[in-house]
């Protein structure tokens, strides 16, 4: 069964640094999404893509983040300088553009620790 | 989106049918609702979604009530594996790629 891969699964890094968490959606999908989810709360929304522009993002998604699709298979969350609240796991979903059931099909995550 | 109320937590003998209620008292028409799981920290996985009628997957079935003002999500037969944060949402079926909010959800412990 296809799924939603995630690299890498557990990044530790200095505050301050920048950070790339890759992601390849599943193949046919086109709407691809970024959630992150802080240890012990909520999954909460990031960004949303789709036709190599932002969809729609959240009051979190501020200047430090980016998303890039720089080919076409990979999925980018790209945080520019890191904070030690940045740290969370990170969740890359897709879906495909032909129907929209609500069904997100999420990866594993990565999770990010920022010291 | 209308909101969702869901309890905390909920305990299941394994073997035994889970039912998870729901509340969604000012949901509308054109509104969907869904269920999502998350087992222990990983993704978050898709179970069901229906508007009005009754719905059943592989996974689970999803009852809604005539005045789509709560629902049921019913695991028949609930093993060991479906201890997971369990997600009830609220969304409006859209062609964009428009989020899902998730809430805090209720924690399914299937008890052996």
């Amino acid at each position: 069964e296809p799924e939603v891969t995630q690299t890498p699964s557990h990044q530790v890094t200095q505050m301050g640094q920048e950070v790339i968490l890759r992601c390849v959606p599943i193949s046919n999908h086109l709407y691809f999404y970024w959630y992150r989810q802080i240890l012990g709360q909520k999954v909460e929304f990031l960004v949303s893509f789709y036709n190599n522009e932002i969809s729609e993002k959240s009051e979190i998604f501020d200047d430090q983040f980016s998303v890039e699709r720089p080919d076409g298979s990979n999925f980018t969350l790209k945080i520019r300088s890191t904070k030690l609240e940045d740290s969370a796991m990170y969740f890359c979903a897709s879906r495909p553009r032909d129907r929209d059931t609500g069904e997100l099909f999420f990866g594993e995550g990565s999770r990010l620790t920022v010291l | 989106d209308a909101k969702t109320t869901q309890p905390t937590s909920m305990d299941c003998a394994e073997g035994r049918a889970a039912n998870l209620p729901c509340n969604h008292s000012t949901i509308s028409g054109n509104e969907y609702v869904y269920w999502y799981r998350q087992i222990h920290s990983q993704g978050p996985q898709y179970i069901i979604h229906g508007l009005k009628n009754n719905e059943t997957n592989e996974m689970a079935s999803l009852i809604i009530t005539e005045d789509r003002k709560s629902s049921t999500l019913i695991l028949p037969h609930a093993t060991l594996r479906d201890t997971a944060v369990y997600y009830c949402i609220v969304r409006v079926f859209s062609g964009s790629a428009r989020q899902l909010t998730f809430g805090s959800g209720t924690q399914l412990t299937v008890l052996p």
